[in-house]
């Protein structure tokens, strides 16, 4: 088993669509987990941590199951902008800072 | 807003020959960290570095690789004899100290090709 996988897409969507994108990870002792996004090239930047309570950050919504060891995030009212890969990210376990990527989801966003 | 900085942004070297990336973290983070992209794949994790030794590393990072911090700014990653397949986007990245859940800043990689 993969210890981040992910759907690799494309997900092509219109602008001001609704899109969510999944995530799973084999380490339960994994502590801190994010989102990043990744334009064509360029280094991954973080997009948001991701809390067991859940967290919102503007148009973006990320969820944690710990139970499930399950990650999600939700993009609202997409935008052009929006399109690039996003890659879900774990780390090692407690004290550990070593990060752990998925291969990542491409998101297109179309006019 | 503070940024690591990598140089040079695009290497190309022969193979067996030396290279040495370099990185400036954030002035005022205490955890660095090498990662590496081959091309179409996903981001892998190197090296983590604190209080001037290795925390962490990856079954990647072999005897061929090293890392140092120089002086108070830099932060580099040798390869001592380069191979075809080391050829990829190395990244750089740094983090503060502090909440588990802190994500790192990372640099915008240094393009190695070896030939």
């Amino acid at each position: 088993r993969k210890e981040v996988e992910q759907d690799p897409g494309p997900f092509n969507v219109p602008e001001g669509a609704t899109v969510a994108f999944n995530c799973t990870y084999s380490n339960s002792a994994s502590q801190s987990f994010f989102w990043y996004r990744q334009d064509c090239r360029k280094e991954p930047k973080l997009l948001m941590s991701v809390y067991s309570s859940g967290n919102e950050d503007g148009r973006f919504t990320a969820q944690l199951n710990r139970a499930s060891q399950y990650i999600s995030l939700l993009i609202r009212d997409s935008k052009l902008s929006d399109s690039a890969t996003y890659l879900c990210v774990v780390n090692g376990g407690t004290g550990r800072r070593a990060l752990t990527f998925g291969s990542g989801t491409r998101l297109q966003v179309q006019p | 807003e503070p940024e690591v900085t990598q140089t040079p942004s695009h290497q190309v070297t022969q193979m067996g020959q030396e290279v040495i990336l370099h990185c400036v973290p954030i002035s005022n983070h205490l955890y660095f960290y090498w990662y590496r992209q081959i091309l179409g794949q996903k981001v892998e994790f190197l090296v983590s570095f604190y209080n001037n030794e290795i925390s962490e590393k990856s079954e990647i990072f072999d005897d061929q690789f090293s890392v140092e911090r120089p002086d108070g700014s830099n932060f580099t990653l040798k390869i001592r004899s380069t191979k075809l397949e080391d050829s990829a986007m190395y990244f750089c990245a740094s983090s503060e100290s502090g909440a588990r859940n802190y994500g790192y800043t990372f640099g915008s990689g240094t393009r190695l090709t070896v030939v």
